[in-house]
């Protein structure tokens, strides 16, 4: 089965950059989602990664290294509204289901 | 196009009381799924669909069932609430092939206290 491990808080300034990571332990991958979700909304996605290397779209970036199990959600320019939850999801190798990680809660201060 | 929508978005139970939750989707997508969410936690599967007439189990499946009789809607079961089964319910969809093959759609939940 899939478990994902990501750090449960990451507090960052307005305009600064910060890295969200995830790890994973699979016995099978398809690839790995990202997915926001402000307080009391339902989860949004931002990124998916099939192969390794990194995808962009717009202020933020998702980064994959299937050899190493990890990857990361790189977001620039922090902008207030951008204080959520952000969750990664590994995806199973039929590509029917996510198995989501524990989620990173992002306080960007002003 | 309404996307996910969910039914009811809020609902208070006793304990051994059951009830229903709709699902309902426009998107003539093929995969539908269950979650729920409890309070600083992620997602875990309760359900999914891979098409009408299909449901598989997924993580936490015991005590809920679930039916697909037609494509656009999936339904969530409570048979016996218990106060464990209080959480926030996600319905999310998804398409199997074409541009946006690689994102879950969500409902915007359905709050569920059991007492």
């Amino acid at each position: 089965g899939q478990s994902l491990e990501q750090p449960s808080e990451v507090t960052a300034v307005e305009g600064a950059i910060v890295q969200i990571n995830c790890t994973y332990q699979t016995s099978g991958f398809y690839g790995l989602s990202w997915y926001q979700q402000h307080d009391g909304g339902a989860p949004t996605f931002l990124s998916y990664n099939a192969l390794d290397g990194l995808e962009e779209t717009g202020r933020f970036s998702s980064f994959l290294s299937r050899s190493d199990s990890y990857g990361y959600l790189l977001l620039q320019e922090l902008q207030m509204k951008d204080s959520a939850s952000y969750f990664c999801a590994g995806r199973d190798n039929y590509g029917q289901n996510f198995v989501f990680g524990p989620g990173t809660r992002l306080s960007v201060l002003p | 196009n309404a996307g996910v929508t969910q039914t009811p978005k809020f609902r208070v139970l006793k304990t051994g009381q059951s009830m229903t939750l709709l699902c309902a989707q426009d998107m003539n997508h093929e995969y539908m799924y269950w979650y729920r969410q409890d309070p600083g936690m992620g997602l875990r599967l309760i359900h999914y669909s891979v098409g009408e007439g299909t449901t598989a189990k997924g993580e936490v499946p015991d005590g809920y069932n679930v039916s697909r009789l037609k494509k656009q809607n999936f339904l969530l079961g409570l048979e016996s609430a218990a106060p464990s089964q209080t959480s926030v319910y996600f319905c999310a969809s998804s398409s199997p092939s074409g541009p946006t093959y690689n994102e879950q759609f969500f409902g915007p939940g359905t709050r569920l206290t059991v007492l």
